[in-house]
């Protein structure tokens, strides 16, 4: 069973849409994430949700919003697509928050195209 | 801003060789540190992790040595093999900020057979 899993894995879209990405994991942690990761293979942080709610918001447009109907799931929406927003997002979860260092679990990545 | 870097883009090793990856950060207050694998089409996956308590620590065929001096990061892979062909990150927080980690830029490590 897989532990992060996010849904589609490749999106292609056109500029000016609305799409959304889906994240479940089953290992029961608190805390959830979304990562960038660009051309250059460059991670960066964009939002982290502990039992729902928001603890990260990274300088992210105000088009990203994310959602989070239990702790066991964190959505990704994009409103008004960008060119400069095609890059592979990454749903990830860990146990820690606050100062309990835990490790992050990725799931497989949402490879965005938009033309 | 936080900033964690690679010294070296990209790595080519002969299989059986030993390889070893570095990584700066800038950040004196990080007291985490994490090695990530990425292979093609995946997500990051967990190597080995290491607290600044510590300056070693070995799992299995990897080591992470941790000189929180020169805020330097190295991942060092026993004989290396072919499916060890990836791009690896380290990844540090620091416990005011919680979990939030920034991620190095990656190094490409390609192990020649």
């Amino acid at each position: 069973d897989t532990a992060v899993s996010q849904t589609p894995k490749y999106l292609v879209t056109q500029m000016g849409n609305d799409k959304s990405i889906k994240c479940e994991q089953n290992l029961g942690h608190d805390t959830m994430y979304w990562y960038k990761q660009d051309s250059k293979k460059f991670l960066k942080i964009m939002f982290s949700y502990n039992n729902k709610e928001l603890i990260i918001n990274e300088t992210v447009p105000n088009r990203f919003s994310p959602k989070s109907p239990d702790k066991a799931h964190l959505n990704l929406h994009i409103n008004s697509l960008e060119l400069g927003d095609s890059a592979v997002y990454f749903c990830a979860s860990s146990r820690g928050q606050g100062g309990n260092h835990s490790p992050l679990h990725f799931g497989n990545g949402t490879r965005l195209t938009v033309t | 801003g936080e900033s964690v870097g690679l010294h070296l883009p990209t790595l080519s090793v002969q299989e059986g060789d030993n390889s070893i990856i570095n990584c700066a950060y800038s950040n004196s207050a990080s007291d985490y540190f994490i090695w990530y694998k990425q292979e093609s089409g995946k997500g990051p996956q967990f190597i080995i992790d290491i607290r600044s308590n510590m300056d070693k620590r070995q799992g299995q065929r990897v080591t992470v040595l941790l000189n929180k001096t020169v805020k330097h990061l190295s991942l060092q892979i026993a004989a290396t093999q072919p499916g060890d062909s990836a791009v690896y990150f380290c990844a540090d927080a620091a416990t005011i900020t919680g979990n939030q980690f920034y991620f190095g830029t990656g190094t490409s490590l390609t192990v020649i057979p």
